[in-house]
């Protein structure tokens, strides 16, 4: 089946920090979604991209579709403690009944 | 606006018992979707559900069945619980897989 490589599997940073995170994919991808997952909680929608080579911001994220169609970044400038928390990758492609593919995630801590 | 709802929020099981895991929407969407999380392993899909009256196996169904009971519920069904299936459990839906919403998940220990 499809597979979404996502890094880095986990990162630690300083307070007011920018963080880069990627996903990377053998397949072509319609749709590029971000999410992020607070502790106990579920994923929350934070930005989706629909074309290649889109660019979208969202405050102080900052989320891009590869021209391949095979790959999206997001990078979160100046981070502040609530960010921390799972960033997931996910993907959408064409035929595949609604179902996204996620990647398995990239676990961001913030240090005060 | 509840949004997705899963309940119960927390259970634990025997091995061999059997429970049903509930979600509900309230924003009529078509797609409704199974997924466990387990450390290391991100998301994974049980089951999906397209739309009313249909079912789909994801990429780790065995050991479970699912029900779409009507457009708003989808629930999710361990016959014989075993360790294996100790995780936590989500249950999403979309308006056609743009931006899936997910409940707060259930947090499932077999013993």
């Amino acid at each position: 089946g499809q597979q979404l490589n996502q890094s880095p599997q986990s990162m630690f940073i300083q307070e007011g920090e920018d963080v880069s995170m990627n996903c990377t994919s053998s397949s072509i991808f319609n749709t590029w979604l971000w999410y992020k997952q607070d502790p106990g909680e579920g994923p929350v929608l934070l930005i989706a991209l629909y074309k290649a080579g889109e660019l979208t911001s969202n405050g102080r994220l900052t989320a891009q579709f590869g021209i391949t169609r095979k790959d999206s970044f997001l990078n979160i400038s100046a981070s502040i403690p609530s960010d921390v928390g799972i960033y997931f990758c996910a993907g959408l492609s064409g035929g595949s009944n609604y179902k996204l593919t996620f990647g398995k995630g990239t676990l961001l801590t913030v240090n005060p | 606006n509840a949004g997705v709802t899963q309940t119960p929020k927390f259970q634990v099981l025997k091995t061999g018992q059997s429970m049903t895991l509930q979600c509900a929407q309230d924003m009529n969407h078509n797609s409704m979707y199974w997924y466990r999380q387990d450390p290391g392993m991100g998301l994974r899909l049980i089951y999906y559900s397209a739309s009313e009256g249909t079912t789909d196996k994801g990429e780790v169904p065995n050991g479970y069945n699912v029900s779409r009971l009507n457009k708003r519920e989808f629930s999710l069904r361990l016959e014989s619980a075993a360790p294996s299936q100790t995780s936590v459990y989500f249950c999403a839906s979309s308006r056609d897989g743009y931006g899936y919403t997910f409940g707060s998940g259930t947090r499932l220990t077999v013993v």
